[in-house]
């Protein structure tokens, strides 16, 4: 099965400076990669997507990157605002007959104004 | 469109007992997956329903078992409760078994007395 790993488990910054996360994963037919916004208590909200034909994808002050020799893809946040304060989680989705999701265990944002 | 709903938002229950939990998945989605976030870690995959009838399973006991309804709606169940089981349940909607975004509901938080 597919296993995603996460980096770094909390990242503190100060609001205006911009927030990396790195996210490996293990199965190279993984075709799907989200990003995941989850508020206390909130569900999970979809960020960003990327799929596997494509290396980068930006929305506004967020984007993605995927490096699919390396198995490895990652969340760039720019001009950080104390409401980007957030828990985020990668996930990899490996289509075998069935879609599944496999999620890192997630990185604690926090951005100090 | 609906969005995802889930119900009970919130229970208690005790060592052995049953619980179940339900879910109605957004307007127009066939495929309906579960997922287990225990506190501090990224969604779990269950299993996913996909026109009624279990689509692919994680690495859960049969105590996990689950049903989908004509209408797409979906329930969880799992019996002989344990400790362990306090989590988080979230029900994910998608269209033809999720290639592409899962639609969360807020979740169902169970915890095991």
């Amino acid at each position: 099965g597919e296993n995603v790993e996460q980096h770094p488990s909390t990242l503190s910054v100060q609001e205006g400076d911009s927030a990396v996360i790195k996210c490996t994963y293990s199965d190279s037919a993984s075709n799907y990669f989200p990003w995941y916004k989850q508020e206390l208590g909130k569900r999970p909200q979809l960020i960003i997507d990327i799929r596997s034909n494509v290396g980068e994808k930006k929305d506004q002050r967020i984007a993605v990157t995927l490096n699919k020799t390396a198995k490895h893809f990652s969340l760039h946040i720019t001009e950080t605002q104390p409401e980007d304060s957030a828990v985020y989680f990668c996930a990899a989705l490996l289509n075998s007959g069935y879609s599944t999701l496999t999620f890192g265990k997630g990185t604690m944002l926090l951005v100090s104004p | 469109e609906t969005g995802v709903t889930q119900s009970p938002t919130h229970l208690i229950k005790t060592r052995g007992q049953q619980v179940t939990l339900r879910c109605s998945s957004q307007s127009g989605h066939n495929t309906v997956s579960w997922y287990q976030q225990a506190l501090g870690q990224g969604p779990q995959f269950i299993f996913q329903y996909y026109r009624e009838e279990e689509n692919g399973r994680g690495n859960f006991p049969p105590r996990f078992s689950g049903l989908q309804f004509p209408n797409y709606s979906s329930e969880l169940n799992v019996n002989a409760l344990e400790l362990d089981d306090s989590a988080l349940y979230l029900c994910a909607s998608s269209f033809d078994r999720g290639i592409g975004e899962l639609f969360f509901g807020e979740g169902s938080r169970l915890t095991v007395l």
